[in-house]
């Protein structure tokens, strides 16, 4: 199946600062990624899409001033968390859409943990 | 977008066959189902996808009725590395948003 990254794999970052996660697309263009937040033992929640070379459209409650989303090729996108908080930390994951045929498929990345002190 | 329903846990033995059936009863024309495969701390992994009838990969198979209101994601002879949790999607392929339910705890016994 399709590859997909996230850098960093886990991150502690003071509370105030900003941090940036990278996913990307390792073997295929992704036109259309996806951002996705998840706490313990719940589910996944779609927080974002991000389009390459146009904003991201944001769901109903997901702030987009504080987190930011750029996809500024076919093969990057990225999520920036703009003055973190404790209430931040979370396990967030993104994932890219690939034309399959007439239809689509979706690949996730292995996810990043962050936590904010 | 289409919810979908499907059994918040199931419990099985090594070396038998699993089936977890997916209620999708609004889905659309357009749209497909999909599965996935959660271990904690680790991204989906995908598992499968159809639009009708039968596929089958080297890891499942899917089967999806006449009237695409449910479907069955078959796990033949699971190990202890199945458990896991499943989810059961409906993938819009103009969106292509995927909502993820509260899936399907598989716990795997010896």
């Amino acid at each position: 199946g399709a590859v997909v990254s996230q850098h960093p794999s886990r991150v502690i970052c003071k509370s105030g600062t900003s941090v940036k996660i990278e996913c990307r697309s390792l073997d295929f263009q992704a036109t259309t990624m996806f951002w996705y937040r998840q706490f313990p033992k719940k589910s996944l929640m779609l927080m974002a899409t991000s389009n390459e070379g146009s904003k991201a459209t944001y769901e109903q409650g997901v702030e987009k001033d504080k987190f930011l989303i750029n996809h500024a090729s076919l093969t990057l996108s990225t999520l920036t968390v703009t003055s973190a908080h404790p209430e931040d930390s979370s396990f967030y994951i993104c994932s890219a859409r690939r034309q399959a045929g007439g239809t689509y498929e979706q690949y996730f990345g292995p996810g990043t943990r962050l936590t904010v002190t | 977008l289409a919810k979908t329903t499907q059994p918040i846990s199931m419990d099985s033995y090594e070396g038998q066959e699993v089936n977890i059936t997916c209620s999708h009863n609004n889905i659309a024309t357009n749209d497909y189902i999909t599965w996935y495969q959660q271990f904690p701390s680790q991204g989906p992994r995908f598992i499968i996808q159809g639009y009708k009838t039968k596929v089958t990969n080297e890891v499942a198979s899917l089967f999806i009725p006449a009237d695409r209101k449910s479907s069955t994601l078959s796990l033949p002879r699971v190990s202890l590395s199945d458990t896991a949790v499943y989810y059961c999607l409906v993938l819009t392929s103009n969106t292509g948003k995927l909502i993820f339910g509260q899936g399907t705890t598989l716990q795997v016994k010896p």
